[in-house]
């Protein structure tokens, strides 16, 4: 029982360019979470989802997008990398919208 | 917008302290709070979860008290231990949002 696990866990990209994050959890929950992590900024959530086929925006969505295709995989995209994009992103499930959240191990972004 | 804060940012305390967190929010229509732990480079740990109807809950050392008509939580580590050093976060849940104060660094000194 793996939880709740992220990849990559480090990434670098270069202004403009596009990159997908792939968020899987094996304890099947119903909602799934994107964070981002900014010194000073707390977590804030960046989209969720409460079901298999189904998306919404959080707190800070611009610049993103996201799909939950199969109930185990979140997936963050980012079209056109900025370097305010910069920041550690966390994937979190939970069965439902009132229960704990369990996190991944998050991923470092580095937009230069 | 749903405000959380948490004070101090960062405590130092020697072993074997007892100590209070303390979590405050500005809307108190929430479904539940949460605290968790966050260790350096990695993802967060749920420690307690109380739910709006809750006063406190327990779970070995640690307690967790609500007053939602304040707007405050504290989370009370009882006996502290240097493996307690780590960032302490509370969450509020509106909803289908969760929202975070910046955390508490606690570093516990042999």
């Amino acid at each position: 029982n793996a939880g709740v696990t992220q990849t990559p866990k480090f990434r670098v990209l270069k202004t403009g360019q596009s990159m997908t994050l792939l968020c899987a959890q094996d304890m099947n929950h119903e909602y799934m979470y994107w964070y981002r992590q900014d010194p000073g900024m707390g977590l804030r959530l960046i989209h969720y989802s409460v079901g298999e086929g189904t998306t919404a925006k959080g707190e800070v969505p611009d610049g993103y997008n996201v799909s939950r295709l199969k109930k185990q995989n979140f997936l963050l995209g980012l079209e056109s990398a900025a370097p305010s994009q910069t920041s550690v992103y966390f994937c979190a499930s939970g069965r439902s919208g009132g229960d704990t959240q369990y996190f991944g191990p998050g991923t470092r972004l580095t937009v230069l | 917008k749903q405000e959380v804060t948490q004070i101090p940012a960062a405590l130092s305390v020697p072993e074997g302290e007892n100590l209070v967190l303390n979590c405050s929010f500005t809307d108190s229509a929430i479904y539940n709070l949460q605290w968790f732990r966050q260790d350096p480079g990695k993802g967060l740990t749920s420690l307690l979860l109380i739910q709006s109807s809750q006063r406190e809950q327990t779970s070995g050392r640690l307690n967790a008290s609500l007053d939602k008509s304040s707007g405050r939580s504290t989370l009370y580590i009882a006996a502290s231990q240097p493996g307690d050093s780590a960032t302490y976060l509370c969450a509020v849940d509106t909803g289908n949002q969760f929202y975070f104060g910046t955390g508490t660094s606690l570093t516990v000194i042999p």
